[in-house]
């Protein structure tokens, strides 16, 4: 069956340092991939995708390149703030499921002044 | 505002009591959704509906029921609640043919069943 696996957290980071979450997946076909991120007492939100392999997606300093040799999805961001401090979750869906997203454990990110 | 509004935000709730929770979206998106979010194991897919009219099962489905009567509403309810399930819920939509466009995800409940 499908699933997506993260880094357990917490990932505790000073600002300006560099981060890295990584997701590595399990499905058949080519799925698409997913980050989200939910800010403290929010629902989640689409921080960015890729549909295919090599894609990258990127919003607000973060990227993440979907790379099927490997089958991950990695988060990067070059230099975070406070303001990131989050959750990130790593979904897929594959091109069969009728949209059902499948996520993964979700990793909290704790950035300090 | 265009979104998902939840309600109620939080509720405590003795065990064997039946609860629903509402979903309503604005956006008139077909497909609708139901996750409970639990620390270490992420978001679970209770409850599915593709389109009004239709629902299905996820991943977790037991002890928990769905209705889609209209495109705007999708209510989730606990018949007979249990401490197993408390939890954080979460109601999602999404656009059929373009989910790539990602979910748009409410602000959540948060159940406490004691």
């Amino acid at each position: 069956g499908n699933s997506v696996t993260q880094m357990e957290g917490p990932v505790t980071l000073s600002e300006e340092a560099f981060l890295t979450i990584n997701c590595t997946y399990t499905a058949t076909g080519y799925p698409s991939l997913f980050w989200y991120v939910q800010y403290p007492g929010e629902g989640l939100q689409l921080l960015l995708k890729a549909t295919k392999a090599d894609d990258k997606g990127s919003n607000k300093g973060f990227e993440a390149t979907y790379r099927k040799e490997t089958t991950s999805f990695h988060l990067e961001k070059g230099s975070v703030q406070v303001s990131d401090s989050a959750v990130y979750f790593c979904a897929l869906r594959r091109s069969d499921s009728w949209g059902k997203l499948q996520f993964g454990a979700g990793t909290q990110v704790v950035v300090t002044p | 505002i265009a979104g998902i509004t939840q309600a109620p935000t939080s509720q405590i709730l003795a065990a064997g009591r039946r609860m629903t929770l509402r979903c309503t979206q604005d956006m008139r998106h077909n497909a609708m959704y139901w996750y409970r979010q639990d620390l270490g194991l992420g978001l679970r897919l209770i409850h599915y509906s593709n389109t009004a009219g239709t629902t299905g099962k996820g991943e977790v489905p037991d002890g928990y029921s769905v209705s889609r009567a209209n495109t705007d509403d999708f209510p989730l309810t606990l018949a007979s609640a249990v401490p197993s399930q408390t939890s954080v819920y979460f109601c999602a939509s999404s656009e059929r043919g373009n989910e790539n466009y990602g979910y748009t995800f409410g602000s959540g409940t948060r159940l406490t069943v004691v």
